[in-house]
């Protein structure tokens, strides 16, 4: 059964960093591409960052590129998002989710409970 | 960059048939994937490449995709369906995925 647990989130002062973690279980962590989403409140949800099986192929919304990295460690199953430079519209819970691809189309399958990241000051 | 336009709300009474649009330029060309997401609880996946089921999600919950609208639909709805669906495509030239404005569903 997959399993995906986020942790990591809190309260945050804006120009700080945060790093989000997600624990994967259940499955070949390793064989898939990880994503994550955040979504602010009462808000849609916003496609945040991929990061390939093995950690290469990264790509990210245009909103975080440049102050967002993912990352993966397929050895403890963890997958990372480093967070930097916050600001209030950062606000979010953030999930992670396990990607499912194949010819000319890709979509989540699963999704972790999430985590709350509120930058305040 | 690409939008995909839903309607904010649709109502419905049980046992009733909900139909919710996700429009967009050529989305028949692309494959869709639905979302229901309950108060509180992460986004779940209840359609992927336009009208496939995955396990577990009731045979009520069927999808179809051509010209300038993707459309979800829940025949025979309950109570249980009261949720916000999204709808999602994969941008192949930016890697990028977008998700649609939303659907509120709500059962009278």
């Amino acid at each position: 059964q997959v399993h995906l647990e986020e942790s990591g989130g809190g309260v945050v002062q804006p120009g700080r960093s945060l790093r989000l973690s997600c624990r994967a279980s259940g499955f070949t962590f390793s064989r898939y591409g990880m994503h994550w989403v955040r979504q602010a409140p009462g808000k849609v949800p916003e496609w945040v960052a991929v990061t390939g099986n093995d950690g290469s192929n990264t790509y990210y919304a245009d909103s975080v590129k440049g102050r967002f990295a993912i990352s993966r460690d397929n050895a403890n199953n963890i997958l990372y998002l480093q967070m930097n430079s916050l600001s209030a519209e950062d606000t979010a819970v953030y999930y992670c989710a396990r990607q499912i691809a194949a010819t000319g189309s890709s979509y989540f399958d699963n999704w972790g409970q999430g985590a709350l990241v509120t930058v305040s000051s | 960059s690409y939008v995909l336009t839903q309607s904010p709300s649709v109502s419905v009474a049980p046992g009733k048939t909900a139909m919710i649009t996700c429009g967009a330029y050529n989305i028949g060309t692309k494959s869709v994937h639905w979302y229901q997401q309950k108060p509180g609880q992460a986004p779940v996946l209840v359609m992927y490449y336009n009208s496939d089921r995955p396990l577990g999600i009731p045979e009520r919950f069927s999808g179809s995709n051509s010209g300038n609208t993707a459309t979800l639909t829940i025949s025979r709805v309950e109570a249980g369906d009261e949720a916000d669906y999204y709808c999602l495509v994969w941008d192949s030239t930016s890697h990028h995925y977008i998700f649609g404005t939303g659907t509120k569903v709500t059962v009278l």
